[in-house]
């Protein structure tokens, strides 16, 4: 079976830029949450998307943006990219937001770094 | 912050059984316990969660104590592929993914 799929998987962008990045979630998951590591940390939480609603927002400010499609694809969007946004942006799925939905599947991540 | 805290690195020998601790004084009555590793340059990878009671899967046993201050993640019988950090957490049953993320213990298996 497929896992979580992260598009792409490294990347290179100057400061001031749009970066788009995406994730297809495991067949039948349609919860998505996506979170920035920075090296050297743990995972920080930007947003949950479930049924594609946002159900959960981290502290990010408004350059990051994201969206879940109907079949519960997502992409995440940061606009005027700063050095700062170079991490590690993981894509995670989970069944859904209930109590049978307690375990994300984490994708590999999408590498970005910010020249 | 994150609600829990862990040792920043750990040695094991290969075969040997690795105990990874976890302090999560704060833990309230509704709040598991969950266990994830990252393997270098990958995702995290679930391992195992708890609520009260210790729990066993194919990976790891989860020891947590009566008081739910602490606990343990056991590996049996460390691999050289068990080196990753090892990341405790404590999240709301049916929140939102919000999980808060500490820094985990860096743990190396040595042959």
């Amino acid at each position: 079976d497929a896992g979580v799929t992260q598009s792409p998987t490294h990347l290179i962008k100057t400061r001031g830029q749009h970066v788009t990045l995406r994730c297809s979630p495991i067949s039948g998951h349609k919860s998505v949450s996506w979170y920035q590591q920075v090296l050297g940390q743990g995972p920080q939480f930007i947003f949950q998307y479930y049924e594609k609603e946002e159900r959960g927002r981290g502290n990010f400010p408004d350059r990051f943006s994201a969206r879940q499609f109907p079949n519960y694809s997502s992409e995440l969007n940061v606009n005027a990219l700063l050095l700062g946004d170079s991490a590690l942006y993981l894509c995670a799925s989970s069944f859904g937001t209930g109590s049978g939905a307690n375990v994300l599947t984490f994708g590999a991540g999408s590498r970005l770094t910010v020249l | 912050d994150a609600k829990t805290t862990q040792p920043p690195s750990m040695d094991c020998a290969e075969g040997r059984a690795a105990n990874l601790p976890c302090n999560h004084s704060t833990i309230s009555g509704n709040e598991y316990v969950y266990w994830y590793r990252q393997i270098h340059s990958q995702g995290p990878q679930y391992i195992i969660h708890g609520l009260k009671n210790n729990e066993t899967n194919e990976m790891a046993s989860l020891i947590i104590t009566e008081d739910r201050k602490s606990s343990t993640l056991i590996l049996p019988h460390a691999t050289l592929r068990d080196t990753a950090v090892y990341y405790c957490i404590v999240r709301l049953q049916d929140s939102n993914y919000q999980l808060i993320w500490g820094a985990g213990t860096k743990l190396i298996i040595k042959p």
